[in-house]
């Protein structure tokens, strides 16, 4: 299985609202990642996990959490976000955090802040 | 810092026609390079890698060479198919382990 799957594909949320996003990988990897992507621009990295621990956080403003509860799992726990929040949302998995190991993206989440 | 910097697209080409995207880097010491192709409404998947000076990397009938002494990794493909219209990522992952991408071309292919 060389596969990161993301749910939900679409959400849809208010500014009151909490919800969550999630990313599950079986591929053993180590090391998971969250990037914001805007329409037309290169991902953005928020939040890194190396053996579940969070290893970097790109100055995320705390509306965004991020939850490992194990190594095959991420969540991003959203609450009181923005408009400007609405983006695309990639998980990625690499073997371990370092330059030699490629990250695997799934499909992503995409969420609309009304 | 580490930086990456794609030709600025979108690039337009018929079915057949050869392709190359160009990307060149600035980094410390010596980076693994990517590229990455990101079809409409989809996430990124990895097209090819190269972690050393001369490497070739290729899939699906691309390709990019690891060039240190010009610091580039210019994609490249013999004949294009309509199927290849996607957005294009030249990344770098140097000492960070942080993957730092280009701003990414977008490839039309005509029929």
């Amino acid at each position: 299985d060389t596969e990161v799957t993301q749910t939900p594909k679409h959400l849809v949320m208010g500014m009151t609202n909490k919800k969550s996003l999630k990313c599950e990988q079986h591929m053993g990897h180590r090391a998971m990642y969250w990037y914001k992507q805007k329409a037309k621009k290169p991902p953005e990295l928020m939040f890194v996990y190396s053996y579940e621990k969070l290893s970097i956080n790109e100055s995320v403003p705390s509306r965004f959490s991020p939850e490992c509860p194990n190594s095959s799992l991420l969540n991003l726990h959203l609450h009181a976000l923005q408009p400007e929040d609405s983006a695309l949302y990639l998980c990625a998995s690499s073997q371990e955090t370092g330059q030699y190991n490629e990250q695997f993206f799934g499909p992503g989440t995409r969420l609309t802040v009304l | 810092g580490d930086s990456v910097t794609q030709m600025e697209g979108p690039v337009t080409l018929s079915e057949e026609a050869f392709l190359t995207i160009n990307c060149t880097y600035t980094a410390t010491g010596y980076p693994s390079l990517f590229w990455y192709v990101q079809y409409p409404g989809e996430g990124l998947q990895l097209l090819l890698k190269a972690t050393k000076a001369d490497d070739k990397g290729s899939n699906k009938g691309f390709e990019a060479t690891y060039r240190k002494e010009t610091t580039s990794f210019h994609l490249e493909k013999g004949s294009v198919q309509v199927s290849d219209s996607a957005v294009y990522f030249c990344a770098l992952s140097g000492h960070t382990g942080k993957l730092i991408f280009g701003q990414g071309t977008t490839l039309q292919v005509k029929p």
